[in-house]
């Protein structure tokens, strides 16, 4: 079955430390990865894609991701974060088909 | 850029009744989903249209039904709302990636 799971519900973390949200997906829906995030009473938004070529994907505000096949994983990193990361983050994954598939989200909450 | 729209924004109804949630996008996308989001349960899929004039059940479709009239806009109905249905319902359209509406908090009582 079609699954991407992520590991963690809630992550804690102080301002300026480093970060990683882990995503592990099905093989089934290995073709295309997303991050997304959610600030509160608010839609997703895209953070950054992963469709093909490298495996390391940035987005603009420092983020970055790296596809990996061996171990099925698309985990989330920031070397150095800030109070407004604080949100809850949504891995995702498609095979092609229509059905995109969503993790079940992680919390990240930036501490002072 | 609007996007994606979702309406209303807010809603309460009662057991029993039933309403219509609209979704409209401007980007020429032709698919187009619907997704409830629950605490703990991240985003499930609930009714997805692949093109205009097509619809199929996602993971949790038991209690709703969907419209696809035209390439813009995709409802999502409930027939006789229950407290289950109780949640807050985002629409989106892709192209690649997702485009998401703001999304409707609903709760039923």
């Amino acid at each position: 079955a079609q699954s991407v799971t992520q590991l963690d519900s809630q992550v804690p973390v102080f301002e300026e430390a480093p970060v990683e949200l882990r995503c592990n997906y099905s093989s089934s829906v290995s073709v295309y990865l997303f991050w997304y995030v959610q600030y509160p009473n608010q839609g997703l938004q895209l953070l950054l894609k992963y469709l093909s070529g490298s495996t390391l994907v940035e987005s603009i505000n420092g983020f970055e991701a790296e596809f990996n096949k061996s171990q099925t994983s698309f985990h989330l990193r920031k070397p150095s974060v800030h109070i407004s990361d604080t949100a809850e983050y949504f891995c995702a994954g498609t095979s092609g088909t229509y059905k995109y598939i969503f993790g079940t989200g992680t919390r990240l909450k930036v501490l002072a | 850029n609007a996007g994606v729209t979702q309406t209303p924004k807010f809603q309460v109804l009662k057991t029993g009744q039933s309403m219509t949630l609209q979704c409209a996008q401007d980007m020429n996308h032709n698919s187009m989903y619907w997704y409830r989001q629950d605490p703990g349960m991240g985003l499930r899929l609930i009714y997805y249209s692949a093109s205009e004039g097509t619809t199929d059940k996602g993971e949790v479709p038991n209690g709703y039904n969907v419209s696809r009239l035209n390439k813009r806009e995709f409802s999502l109905r409930l027939e006789s709302a229950a407290p289950s249905q109780t949640s807050v319902y985002f629409c989106a359209s892709l192209a690649g990636e997702a485009f998401f509406g703001q999304g409707t908090r609903l709760t039923v009582v």
